[in-house]
């Protein structure tokens, strides 16, 4: 079964950088999307975006100036760094899978999600 | 961006009733469309995938159909595990964007 965790520090500074981890286990990596996206308090779901495990990315223009995305699938990791953040980037933060079946997009497995703060 | 607007934004039924959720793209969107449930501190959780595909060890009572621009989502009988938040999500192309959610409450 795919598990999918997320990990990192729950509470930043305004104007300083969330690092987020997501470490997949139960299956490889290869040949998947995987996706950040966030949600906050109260209110909807929003993509910020993914990272193929080739290293290709695409972001949401929204967020893009202040995204980065890696991939590490020999320690069936990726990663999400928003930097310059404000208190409107507080919310829960879920990583995903993607699996591009024959060209059909969604996501089959979800981390838990973790609750990421800005605050002074 | 191509906005997804659900309706209605939320809804009061009894269990063993029939509930419709509706999703409306403002382009078409083919059958790029995917169904998710969410309840309360948990994440979301793939229903329907390509509009009317069934996610393996999804309960048969849920269905979605539809193309193009409007679609549905049909819960045939309501369970009391059903009562939760409903979003619908585009993946045509990207950003791939989500509804607003539908909460479906207990009546």
């Amino acid at each position: 079964q795919v598990q999918l965790q997320e990990s990192g520090p729950g509470l930043v500074k305004p104007s300083e950088t969330l690092s987020l981890t997501c470490t997949v286990s139960g299956g490889s990596m290869s040949s998947y999307y995987w996706s950040w996206i966030r949600q906050p308090a109260g209110k909807g779901l929003e993509w910020i975006g993914r990272i193929y495990t080739s290293g290709s990315t695409n972001y949401n223009p929204s967020l893009k100036s202040r995204v980065t995305m890696s991939v590490d699938t020999s320690q069936n990791q990726f990663s999400l760094n928003l930097n310059s953040v404000t208190a409107a980037d507080t919310a829960v933060y879920y990583c995903a899978r993607d699996p591009g079946s024959s060209g059909w997009y969604y996501f089959d497995y979800w981390g838990q999600g973790t609750l990421f703060t800005v605050s002074s | 961006d191509i906005q997804m607007t659900q309706s209605p934004s939320s809804l009061s039924a009894s269990v063993g009733d029939r509930v419709t959720i509706t999703c409306r793209a403002s382009q078409s969107i083919s059958s790029y469309l995917n169904w998710y449930q969410q309840k309360p501190g948990k994440a979301p959780n793939l229903l329907i995938y390509a509009a009317s595909s069934l996610q393996s060890g999804v309960p048969s009572r849920f269905s979605g159909s539809g193309s193009g621009t409007d679609f549905t989502l049909t819960i045939s009988s309501l369970q009391p595990e059903d009562f939760a938040t409903y979003y619908c999500q585009q993946s045509y192309n990207t950003p791939q964007t989500f509804g607003q959610g539908t909460k479906v409450e207990i009546k």
